[in-house]
């Protein structure tokens, strides 16, 4: 069975600061985890995927994410926020199935 | 390319209504996916199709959820009767095929049931 867990469901950063969104997965094969991003009133936009090629995984925004695999972890981050960053984040697993399984979603709060 | 088409996107209805969501997936993209998002319950599939058929449908919640894939480029939700419980954000999503690919949602569709 697959799982991921999203520590914190909100999460607020001042604009510059480093931001760190966390998410732990299980899974009994090797993943395929990915985030989205989804802004309010849009749907969910891919961020960055890992595929089981390189550990660190770049997206758009300037967001990456590091997989772990000693640690069953996935966390993203930017070295510096923008107002702009400010949504609601969504990691996601696949064990190799097209269903991917979503967190519960953490949501960034970016401070002026 | 357009991306993927979803309508209405806010929905009010009565209960015991019927209800019909619609969605457009990206050309060539052969597989689709209903979500539903809410506050208690996060993102659940409800069904996917590949190449117009019907894959999985383990996350429909009763018979009283349908939803049917006619061809390539267009996709239903439908709930009869509506209760006020289904309300939520319906998302369909396609992608390309390959579990790494990723999906690409839709904006969704706000169902309110009152």
């Amino acid at each position: 069975a697959q799982s991921v867990t999203q520590l914190g469901s909100h999460v607020s950063v001042s604009e510059g600061a480093l931001v760190l969104l966390r998410c732990n997965y299980s899974s009994s094969v090797p993943p395929y985890l990915f985030w989205y991003v989804q802004y309010p009133n849009q749907g969910l936009q891919l961020l960055l995927k890992y595929t089981s090629a390189a550990t660190l995984v770049k997206g758009i925004n300037g967001f990456e994410a590091e997989f772990k695999k000693s640690e069953t972890s996935f966390h993203l981050t930017k070295p510096s926020a923008h107002m702009s960053d400010a949504a609601e984040y969504f990691c996601a697993v696949s064990s190799g199935t097209y269903k991917y399984i979503f967190g519960t979603g953490t949501r960034l709060k970016v401070l002026a | 390319d357009a991306g993927v088409i979803q309508s209405p996107r806010h929905e009010v209805t009565e209960m015991g209504q019927e209800v019909t969501l619609r969605c457009k997936p990206i050309s060539g993209h052969d597989y689709l996916f209903w979500y539903r998002q809410t506050m208690m319950r996060g993102l659940e599939l409800l069904i996917y199709f590949n190449n117009n058929v019907p894959i999985d449908d383990s996350g429909m919640p009763e018979d009283r959820f349908s939803a049917k894939m006619p061809n390539a480029s267009f996709s239903t939700l439908k709930i009869q009767p509506s209760e006020p419980r289904d309300s939520a954000v319906y998302f369909c999503a396609s992608s390309l095929g390959g579990f790494s690919y990723g999906y690409t949602f839709g904006s969704g569709t706000r169902l309110t049931v009152v």
